[in-house]
């Protein structure tokens, strides 16, 4: 079955830039999409399509991909960007929805 | 503004049935394919199923199928989730949420709405 891989965890300190990973075969022919889950919360979308940002996400926030890797990218973190964010897929040939393992971010 | 509520939470023993549902509004709910989540507790996201947009095409994870059952009733903008001889891993959040795709010809994308959660806890 087709694999999403993701870092557990990265820190950093406010105003730092956090990059967090996303890992997978043949991740260039798939359009990449990544959720920010907060402790009690719904997760909400941030980036889809690779590089898209919904309405109401900061520009702060970008993604972007590069043949098997998906990049997501904060800069000038805040406190309240500390969450958990997941990439994920649509994998065609298995008919599977795939998420990663998810990236706790932790702002020092 | 598309707003989505799920319901039908609660505590089961094992081997138990339960049915979710989630109720949508702010939206032409027919044009849309669906989607289930869930997160058990302390661990990631997982994906549940996907309906497509006609209740046609249905897709589901590995630890669910051939025990939960998507359907449906887009003339009450409802989808629902049969959970069937339920297992203490069962044990998570549901949450609905809305796939930008309608999954004609079974091409799903992923989930820009979502509902805020019903809790299922399987224990006995």
């Amino acid at each position: 079955s087709y694999v999403l891989t993701q870092p557990p965890s990265v820190s950093l300190a406010p105003g730092e830039t956090a990059i967090i990973p996303c890992g997978g075969d043949g991740l260039g022919d798939k359009g990449v999409h990544w959720y920010q889950k907060k402790p009690g919360l719904a997760p909400v979308l941030v980036v889809y399509y690779n590089n898209d940002r919904p309405s109401g996400i900061p520009e702060r926030i970008s993604g972007s991909k590069s043949r098997n890797t998906a990049t997501l990218t904060i800069s000038r973190v805040e406190a309240g960007d500390e969450a958990d964010y997941y990439c994920q897929v649509w994998d065609p040939v298995s008919n599977r929805v795939v998420f990663g393992g998810g990236t706790k971010l932790t702002v020092l | 503004q598309v707003h989505l509520v799920e319901s039908g939470g609660g505590v089961v023993q094992p081997g138990r049935s339960l049915r979710l549902s989630c109720t949508a509004s702010g939206l032409t709910f027919s044009s849309f394919a669906m989607q289930w989540v869930r997160q058990p507790p302390g661990k990631g996201l997982e994906w549940v199923a996907v309906i497509s947009y006609d209740g046609r095409r249905k897709f589901y994870g590995d630890g669910v199928k051939g025990r939960f059952t998507v359907s449906r009733d887009n003339s009450e903008n409802t989808m629902y989730l049969e959970m069937n001889n339920l297992r203490p891993a069962d044990t998570a959040e549901y949450y609905c949420a809305r796939d930008p795709a309608a999954g004609r010809d079974g091409v799903f994308y992923g989930m820009d709405v979502w509902g805020q959660g019903t809790t299922v806890t399987v224990s006995s």
